[in-house]
């Protein structure tokens, strides 16, 4: 079964860079984009950004550019995304969600979430 | 960018009852529009997809509709599991938008 399994979680003060893995397993890793979406505490939520296992293109949000960057590794099917000068407003749980395969672009899986606490 | 509009915020309903959530877009998104489910300390489930196409394994009480800039989604004998934040979402281009969600309380 498809599952998106993520790292845990972070306490970073601000400044610091965080880092969030996301292992995929139980489908073909290249054959579906994966995004990353943010939520704040008691907030919505908000797209960051994706990346195409495929080739390592690559497309942020414009809020986040200049300040995040996202890899993958195709060996051990896992994306990262890295988050630097982190502030205090970055405090969110952080998402990662595969694209089904096909015209819909719909996220059908997620992973289970990343606390990211930027606290001095 | 596309905003996704969703009002209300919160609404109040019982077991038992239909409740409609609705969703507007600020251009025209043909039918690439997602719900989600999300309830607390959970990351969100999909619900429909592309409008109107209900995921394996949801309850046929979920059902969306729509396309253009106006999108609902609606939920027949509302169940108590179902009590939950409501999201709409467009993918018709990057960067891709939330609704602001609609939580659904007794």
């Amino acid at each position: 079964q498809v599952q998106l399994v993520q790292s845990g979680a972070e306490v970073k003060e601000p400044g610091a860079s965080v880092k969030v893995s996301c292992e995929a397993s139980g489908y073909t890793f290249i054959s579906s984009h994966i995004h990353w979406v943010r939520q704040a505490p008691g907030q919505g939520l908000e797209w960051i950004g994706m990346i195409n296992p495929r080739g390592g293109s690559i497309t942020y949000a414009q809020t986040f550019q200049g300040r995040v960057t996202m890899t993958r590794d195709t060996s051990t099917s896992t994306v990262y995304m890295e988050l630097s000068s982190l502030r205090s407003e970055d405090t969110a749980v952080y998402y990662c969600a595969r694209v089904r395969s096909g015209a819909t672009r719909d996220f059908d899986f997620w992973g289970q979430g990343t606390l990211v606490t930027v606290s001095s | 960018d596309i905003q996704m509009t969703q009002s209300p915020s919160s609404l109040s309903a019982s077991v038992g009852d239909r409740v409609t959530i609705p969703c507007r877009a600020s251009q025209n998104i043909g039918a690439y529009l997602n719900w989600y489910q999300q309830k607390p300390g959970k990351a969100p489930k999909l619900l429909i997809y592309a409008a109107s196409s209900l995921q394996s394994g949801v309850p046929s009480r979920f059902s969306g509709s729509g396309s253009g800039t106006d999108f609902t989604l609606t939920i027949i004998d509302l169940q108590p599991e179902d009590f939950a934040t409501y999201y709409c979402q467009h993918t018709y281009t990057t960067p891709v938008t939330f609704g602001g969600g609609t939580k659904v309380e007794i």
